[in-house]
């Protein structure tokens, strides 16, 4: 098993769809991330949970709504997205939130919005 | 608040040349400071990080780091390009103030055979 795995790895879905990406971590960390990656932008940091309690929400629209049932497993609820929200989303992980631990990444759904 | 820039979107070298991938960064506090590598279609990957050790930071894959506090820099180096160090390469900054990373946009490097 790879430490971080995300599933879907591809998903295309018109606006009015709901969908689910999925994350799980089998590294025994505390801390969980979802970022957003587009082109030509540094890598936005989307939410970050800690101890399964979300402790950041950079400004994120409602459209994007996490979940995470343990800390091991970090969902993201998609719903009602705009043409700009299309980009790769990483899931990562890290010992805890502390400033000194590197995190770990999956490798990311790659998202298209019609 | 903490900022990172990586000079140079693009960088292409020579197989067997040294790779040279330069980032600086802005912090009111001692830095954390990461290099990650990105293969197409894979997330990122660790290379090295420096946590207020040793100045000189040896990484996976040949790579090291020096971190350089008057010059605020943290500059990706290796000896000799190979082929398979083609790759996005992004620098990061974080400190104790929160758990958040700093990510600079990232520098495309290209390994001419």
């Amino acid at each position: 098993e790879t430490g971080v795995t995300q599933t879907p790895r591809h998903l295309v879905m018109g606006m009015t769809n709901k969908k689910s990406l999925k994350c799980e971590q089998h590294l025994g960390h505390n801390a969980m991330y979802w970022y957003k990656q587009s082109a030509k932008k540094p890598l936005e940091l989307m939410f970050v949970y800690n101890f399964k309690e979300q402790t950041e929400n950079n400004s994120v629209p409602s459209r994007f709504s996490p979940e995470c049932p343990n800390s091991s497993h970090l969902f993201l609820h998609l719903h009602t997205l705009q043409p700009e929200d299309s980009a790769l989303y990483l899931c990562a992980s890290s010992q805890d939130w502390q400033g000194n631990q590197p995190q770990h990444f999956g490798d990311g759904t790659r998202l298209s919005i019609l | 608040a903490q900022s990172v820039t990586q000079l140079g979107s693009h960088v292409s070298v020579s197989e067997g040349a040294l790779v040279l991938l330069r980032c600086n960064y802005s912090s009111s506090v001692p830095p954390y400071l990461f290099w990650y590598v990105q293969y197409p279609n894979q997330g990122l990957q660790l290379l090295l990080k420096y946590t207020s050790a040793a100045t000189l930071v040896k990484g996976i894959n040949g790579f090291e780091a020096e971190f350089k506090k008057s010059e605020t820099s943290f500059h990706l180096t290796k000896p000799s390009a190979h082929m398979s160090d083609a790759a996005e390469y992004f620098c990061a900054v974080s400190d104790n103030t929160g758990n958040q990373f700093y990510f600079g946009t990232g520098t495309s490097l290209t390994v001419i055979p």
